[in-house]
């Protein structure tokens, strides 16, 4: 079964500071990747994917993750972190059963910016 | 073109009674998911529906819970008898569904609330 792992409950950074937020995934096939964010009390608003390409992907609000085939990871990164970037993020894979658009996500990273 | 629809935005319900979401995907969507996400939790996948069918409920709760995405209408999530433990936000998403890894749009959430 697809599945991601956030071994992070919680990233704190300066900001200003790049920041990174963690992600490896288990997948059987090839890897569709998804990072999602979400601030309070919304839902959950698109950053980026990978489906196929480049390794480096480049995304909403500056944000870019790394596909590392190697490692299984897909890290989400931005080089100069901003408070307004607080919130708490999502990695996703896409479900291959049914070849639909289902998604599993990871339990999700708390990212605190501090000024 | 207006986003994924969810109301309410909060529901409020004693022990015992029924609660009904309602999500009305974006134009163009025929297939919707229902997620659950506990306080400080990620998220759970609940079901997932197209127009009429019901495709995959592998994270519907056996009992109380039902789902449906009538012809005409939008998707509805049914939790009959509620207990406390079902307080939790119940998000909606939508997609085309192309099996491309297209990127799932979400609502804003029901926030359920049984007292």
């Amino acid at each position: 079964a697809q599945s991601v792992a956030q071994p992070e409950d919680q990233v704190n950074v300066a900001e200003g500071n790049p920041l990174t937020v963690k992600c490896t995934y288990s997948v059987s096939g090839n890897p569709y990747l998804f990072w999602y964010v979400q601030y309070p009390n919304r839902g959950l608003q698109f950053l980026l994917k990978y489906i196929t390409g480049d390794n480096l992907v480049k995304g909403s609000y500056g944000f870019e993750a790394e596909f590392n085939k190697s490692q299984t990871s897909f890290h989400l990164k931005k080089p100069s972190a901003l408070v307004s970037d607080s919130a708490l993020y999502f990695c996703a894979v896409r479900d291959g059963a049914y070849n639909t658009d289902k998604l599993i996500f990871g339990t999700g990273t708390r990212l605190q910016v501090f000024p | 073109n207006a986003g994924v629809m969810q109301n309410p935005r909060h529901l409020v319900r004693r022990r015992g009674q029924e609660a009904r979401l309602r999500c009305s995907p974006m134009k163009g969507h025929s297939h919707v998911y229902w997620y659950r996400q506990l306080p400080e939790e990620g998220l759970k996948f609940m079901v997932y529906l197209q127009k009429e069918n019901i495709i995959d409920e592998s994270g519907m709760p056996k009992e109380r819970f039902s789902a449906e995405f009538p012809k005409e209408g939008p998707s509805i999530l049914r939790i009959q008898q509620v207990v406390r433990g079902d307080s939790a936000a119940y998000f909606c998403a939508s997609s085309p569904d192309t099996g491309r890894g297209e990127k799932l749009f979400f609502g804003s959430g029901t926030q359920l609330s049984v007292l």
